[in-house]
């Protein structure tokens, strides 16, 4: 069974400094991996992707990920936080064995201070 | 130009009462899923259907109806109302792109509905 698990529920950072939130997965076959956002009331954004190409990612915003078989992990990192960068982030996996469903990791929290 | 559109944005209904989110998506994707998201911000997938065919029920009450007319709206009908039933439900919708371009792309998901029922 595919699942994900964010190792961080709450993760808090200075504006300015870099940002990582962390990610792994299990898989019985080379997965599609997702990062989404939640800002406050909002909906779910797509931040980057990986569907078995380049092991590095580049998404919006600044933020990229990297695809790591051996540490079964797909990190999400930002070299300097913004303010506006405070949201929930969901890892997550897509089981195209069961019509595209996406399994969510639990999320985590990105406090920014100034 | 929304890409998923899902309606009311927000529903405060009573305990019993029955009520309907719809969902509408103008990206041309053949699959439409419904997720439902806890208080602790938990999200899982509640159905899923492919070209109006349900292909997903995630051991969901059978008071929770999927409908979906055509390929681009699929709503959720809620029966008797419970207090547990509180969440924010998520639309979203995808495209099948076979097996051979890594199956299922991303999925685009509506503003979310947040369901409170007292």
């Amino acid at each position: 069974a595919q699942s994900v698990t964010q190792l961080d529920s709450h993760v808090s950072v200075s504006e300015g400094t870099p940002v990582l939130l962390r990610c792994n997965y299990s898989s019985s076959y080379s997965p599609s991996l997702f990062w989404y956002v939640q800002h406050p009331n909002k909906g779910l954004q797509l931040l980057l992707k990986y569907t078995s190409a380049a092991t590095l990612v580049k998404g919006i915003n600044g933020f990229e990920a990297e695809f790591k078989k051996s540490e079964t992990s797909f990190h999400l990192t930002k070299p300097s936080a913004h303010m506006s960068d405070a949201a929930e982030y969901f890892c997550v996996v897509s089981d195209r064995n069961q019509g595209g469903k996406l399994i969510f990791g639990q999320g985590t929290e990105l406090s920014v201070k100034p | 130009d929304t890409a998923v559109s899902q309606t009311p944005k927000y529903l405060v209904t009573q305990m019993g009462n029955d009520k309907s989110i719809k969902c509408e998506q103008n990206l041309g994707h053949d699959t439409m899923y419904w997720y439902k998201q806890d208080s602790k911000k938990f999200l899982k997938i509640m159905f899923s259907y492919n070209n109006k065919e349900l292909i997903i029920n995630e051991t969901v009450p059978n008071r929770f109806s999927p409908k979906s007319p055509d390929k681009a709206h699929l709503n959720l009908h809620i029966n008797s109302l419970e207090l547990g039933d509180s969440a924010v439900y998520f639309c979203a919708s995808s495209q099948d792109r076979g097996a051979a371009q890594g199956a299922y792309a991303e999925a685009f998901f509506g503003q979310g509905t947040r369901l409170t029922v007292v």
